[in-house]
């Protein structure tokens, strides 16, 4: 089945900072894709979304990137700060599919 | 306009009772698709409703149903509680089926307590 995964389980920065955040999929059928933020009791947040006919997709602070070459797919965040701190998820989807599959999550932490 | 919106928050039950989550989504929405998240895991797809109809299942048992109503809002049922059950159940909205590739957007999800 599709395998969606991410690099590193935490992550540290100080505050003003740019973030990185990593993620691996294996389904190269996979043409959609979206970043979601997680708060500690919440539901994930959509952040910013890329389809395969791109590469490159900017938003408010945050820029995704999309290698389909080596399936990999990173999300920037600029200026880092205190309230960037969750767990991030990227999760993919296939044209042909009805579900996305979710990473097991990277946890930010800004340090003030 | 509301977001989604999943009702209760938070429930306890017991081994082997049943339960029955709910979901309305964002206005104008007219799939809804239910995952379970694992305390330290990412979100694992249960079913995805569309136009009333049931377009998609992972791999869950049958004691795990659903239906969407003419609303469009959803119900999960669980029969049956396990312990592993206990869980966050997220709902999540989207315009048109999933397989569309259209953004889905999530309520806060029923944290579910099995004890």
């Amino acid at each position: 089945g599709e395998s969606v995964g991410l690099h590193l389980p935490t992550l540290s920065v100080q505050e003003g900072d740019n973030s990185i955040i990593n993620c691996a999929y294996s389904n190269s059928a996979s043409d959609y894709f979206i970043w979601y933020k997680q708060e500690s009791g919440k539901g994930p947040q959509f952040i910013i979304d890329i389809r395969s006919n791109m590469d490159k997709r900017q938003g408010q602070r945050v820029t995704v990137l999309l290698n389909k070459t080596v399936k990999h797919l990173s999300l920037q965040i600029a200026a880092t700060q205190p309230g960037d701190s969750a767990v991030y998820f990227c999760a993919e989807n296939s044209n042909t599919g009805n579900q996305f599959y979710f990473g097991t999550g990277t946890s930010l932490t800004v340090i003030p | 306009d509301a977001g989604v919106t999943q009702s209760p928050t938070h429930l306890i039950k017991t081994r082997g009772q049943h339960v029955t989550l709910r979901c309305s989504p964002i206005s104008g929405h007219k799939s809804v698709s239910w995952y379970q998240q694992v305390l330290g895991q990412g979100p694992q797809f249960i079913f995805q409703y569309y136009e009333k109809e049931e377009r998609g299942r992972g791999n869950f048992p049958d004691r795990f149903s659903a239906r969407q109503f003419p609303n469009y809002s959803s119900e999960l049922n669980v029969n049956a509680l396990l312990l592993g059950d206990s869980a966050l159940y997220l709902c999540a909205s989207s315009l048109s089926l999933t397989g569309g590739n259209t953004e889905a957007f999530f309520g806060q999800g029923t944290r579910l307590t099995v004890v």
